[in-house]
């Protein structure tokens, strides 16, 4: 099992809906939770970070931590084709030294 | 406020070489984190350094090393060069940590021949 498991997509959703992005990860007992996104041909943004279980919102951006189950998730509201890009989820595992894994990214796509 | 300042963007190395590459953080952190990106592997974390010490490692051979400087400035330095370093060399800065909020550069381009 890899540490962190995205699924590659790519993803497709119709402009206004809802994006889903979803990432599991190894080691139950890391604390620190990434959502990056990247534009083509260009460096990752941070979206958004989470530590406690439960939701964290920001704008049209919201992330899910569910550490029983080991699973982070990102929701995205009112979607736009700005938003179309590779998401990666990272997690820093404690129990391989405090090392930052990231997932190999999901592809979203918004059709206007 | 300046970003995150990475040189050279682009560079070609002959296998067995080395080279050092550059990242200059945002103006008052102190962490600097590196990163490997590629096709292949995707993003891989190299190592962090916080006030001039190795903070953390990744699972990458003892060619690639680092270290920083008294004015956070960091370098990355990789050894006798293999055709599969070929890769984009990310660093980011934070004030606190790479797990707190970090700021990526705009990339080496490495590409070994």
């Amino acid at each position: 099992q890899k540490e962190v498991e995205q699924n590659s997509g790519p993803l497709s959703v119709p402009e206004g809906a809802i994006a889903s992005l979803n990432c599991t990860y190894s080691d139950r007992g890391s604390q620190s939770f990434f959502w990056y996104r990247q534009y083509s041909g260009k460096s990752p943004e941070l979206i958004m970070f989470i530590y406690s279980n439960g939701d964290k919102e920001d704008g049209r951006f919201t992330a899910q931590l569910n550490k029983a189950s080991q699973y982070v998730s990102l929701l995205i509201r009112d979607s736009q084709p700005s938003d179309s890009a590779t998401y990666l989820c990272a997690v820093i595992l404690i129990n391989t030294g405090n090392q930052f894994y990231f997932g190999t990214g999901t592809s979203l796509t918004v059709i206007p | 406020k300046a970003g995150v300042t990475q040189t050279p963007r682009y560079l070609i190395k002959t296998r067995g070489q080395q080279v050092t590459l550059s990242c200059s953080p945002i103006s008052g952190h102190r962490s600097v984190s590196w990163y490997q990106q590629t096709p292949g592997q995707g993003l891989q974390f190299l190592f962090e350094y916080f006030s001039e010490t190795q903070r953390n490692k990744g699972n990458f051979p003892g060619r690639f090393s680092g270290r920083q400087f008294s004015n956070s400035r960091s370098e990355m330095n990789v050894s006798t060069l293999e055709l599969g370093d070929s890769a984009l060399y990310l660093c980011a800065s934070s004030l606190l940590g790479m797990n707190t909020e970090a700021f990526f550069g705009q990339g080496t381009r490495l590409t070994v021949v």
